[in-house]
């Protein structure tokens, strides 16, 4: 497998319910990023990930939780979830970060969930 | 703040023909970076072309080009020879990175682009 994997691709649940997204990534990246898709808005950047290390949120509600536990991987924790959250919803990963040299972001094909 | 304007929600063109897909931003910075990202059925973002701003010269990838005008803050993107494979969202996007470290990728809201055979 290359690139960058998510799972599921979709994704219904209850504004009850708990679930989990993941993102994979066989690139050999160091950042990884969960972006929100929304029907006519521009896509929002949610969390980043520099070296496993959390540097971005933003302003995102805590019923979203992200974890990272290693370079490779990328989760979001979704609990007690908004109809409004319906989305989709794009992992990225790119090269260091630090490194100002326009480094490209690389998508997955994203989950939609739909909570209801 | 910085924001992406993308004119068109949607746009057609004839299969074979030139589509030009408008886009401007708003930034006090001089330094920074854009890009156009290919959003097709499958919904995965696929790059297609960047540029640098500090670079005059426009940016080429096979069939697609851009024109930067940094003075006028407009990017847009040329597509020729236009295929069916080319219908998809198209999204520009800006990033300005700040004291070496890489900065947030802001979208514009995309437009649609429609493939007529």
């Amino acid at each position: 497998e290359t690139g960058v994997t998510q799972t599921p691709r979709h994704l219904v649940m209850g504004m009850t319910n708990k679930k989990s997204l993941k993102c994979e990534q066989h690139l050999g990246h160091n950042a990884m990023y969960w972006y929100k898709q929304s029907a006519k808005k521009p896509l929002e950047l949610m969390f980043v990930y520099n070296f496993k290390e959390q540097t971005e949120n933003n302003s995102v509600p805590s019923r979203f939780s992200p974890e990272c536990p290693n370079s490779s991987h990328l989760f979001l924790h979704l609990h007690t979830l908004q109809p409004e959250d319906s989305a989709l919803y794009l992992c990225a990963s790119s090269h260091t970060p630090g490194l100002a040299g326009g480094t490209k972001q690389f998508f997955g094909p994203g989950t939609r969930l739909t909570v209801l | 703040a910085q924001t992406v304007t993308q004119s068109q929600p949607e746009m057609s063109v004839q299969e074979a023909e030139t589509v030009t897909l408008s886009c401007t931003y708003d930034t006090s910075e001089s330094d920074y970076y854009l890009f156009w990202y290919k959003q097709p059925p499958s919904r995965q973002m696929i790059l297609v072309i960047r540029q640098e701003a500090y670079k005059q010269q426009n940016a080429t990838e096979n069939r697609f080009s851009v024109n930067f005008q940094k003075a006028a803050k407009s990017f847009s993107l040329k597509i020729s020879d236009s295929q069916l494979g080319d219908a998809a969202m198209y999204f520009c996007a800006y990033r300005v990175d700040y004291g070496g470290s890489q900065g947030n990728l802001i979208f514009g809201k995309g437009t649609k682009l429609s493939v007529k055979p």
